[in-house]
């Protein structure tokens, strides 16, 4: 079945930009849509972004300026790139397909902004 | 943006209870909405999708109900396992979700 890993620094320093691979086994990325979450220590679940089958992304209007997320279907890989970090983007960010609900989740990466 | 309001923010109950979590949304957003499960330090998991279609896997104690803007989720005859937080989430416009209710033993 579909498995996802989520890959990237766990240290950002603030004003710099945040960028995460999602890798997906088990399946092709290009028949899912796909969405970014992220949960801050001891708060609940902030969805961030989502990309469609056809490329198409969509994303929470509060990051909106400075989220990018991306699919590179020759690695099946789903990225996030977010911009002008601060502490407050200090969290655990998740990758997930987005099919019947948000069914497939990897295990989580944290992500601390401090210089 | 959407709003999605849960309630209770957390609820104690015993093994054997039947326990309803509500969620609201601030506008209409038909049964686009799923319910989650999360447990300390993992991600969730996805109980309920499309208001009530019960997740491949997931014990048939779990159901859900509602449509419009108001939606619940009812576990019937509680187990040790179901324990946890509960969040609902909507995917009728840009996703957002309720803001999670705790579910703990008595």
């Amino acid at each position: 079945q579909v498995q996802l890993q989520e890959s990237g620094p766990g240290l950002v320093k603030p004003s710099e930009t945040l960028s995460l691979t999602c890798s997906v086994s088990g399946g092709s990325i290009s028949v899912f849509h796909w969405s970014w979450i992220r949960q801050s220590a001891g708060k609940g679940l902030e969805w961030i972004g989502r990309i469609s089958t056809t490329g198409s992304t969509s994303y929470n209007p509060s990051l909106k300026s400075r989220v990018t997320v991306s699919v590179d279907t020759s690695k099946n890989q789903l990225s996030l790139k977010l911009s002008s970090v601060t502490a407050a983007d200090t969290a655990v960010y998740y990758c997930a397909r987005d099919s019947k609900g948000l069914d497939v989740w990897g295990q989580g990466t944290t992500v601390t902004v401090s210089s | 943006d959407i709003q999605m309001t849960q309630s209770p923010s957390s609820l104690s109950a015993s093994v054997g209870d039947r326990v309803t979590i509500t969620c609201r949304a601030s506008q209409t957003i038909s049964s686009y909405l799923n319910w989650y499960q999360q447990k300390p330090g993992k991600a969730p998991k996805v109980l309920i999708y499309a208001a009530s279609n019960l997740q491949n896997g997931v014990p048939s104690r779990f159901s859900g109900s509602g449509s419009g803007t108001d939606f619940t989720l009812t576990i019937s005859g509680l187990q040790p396992e179901d324990f946890a937080t509960y969040y609902c989430q909507q995917s009728y416009s840009t996703y957002t979700f309720g803001q999670g209710t705790k579910l703990e033993i008595k």
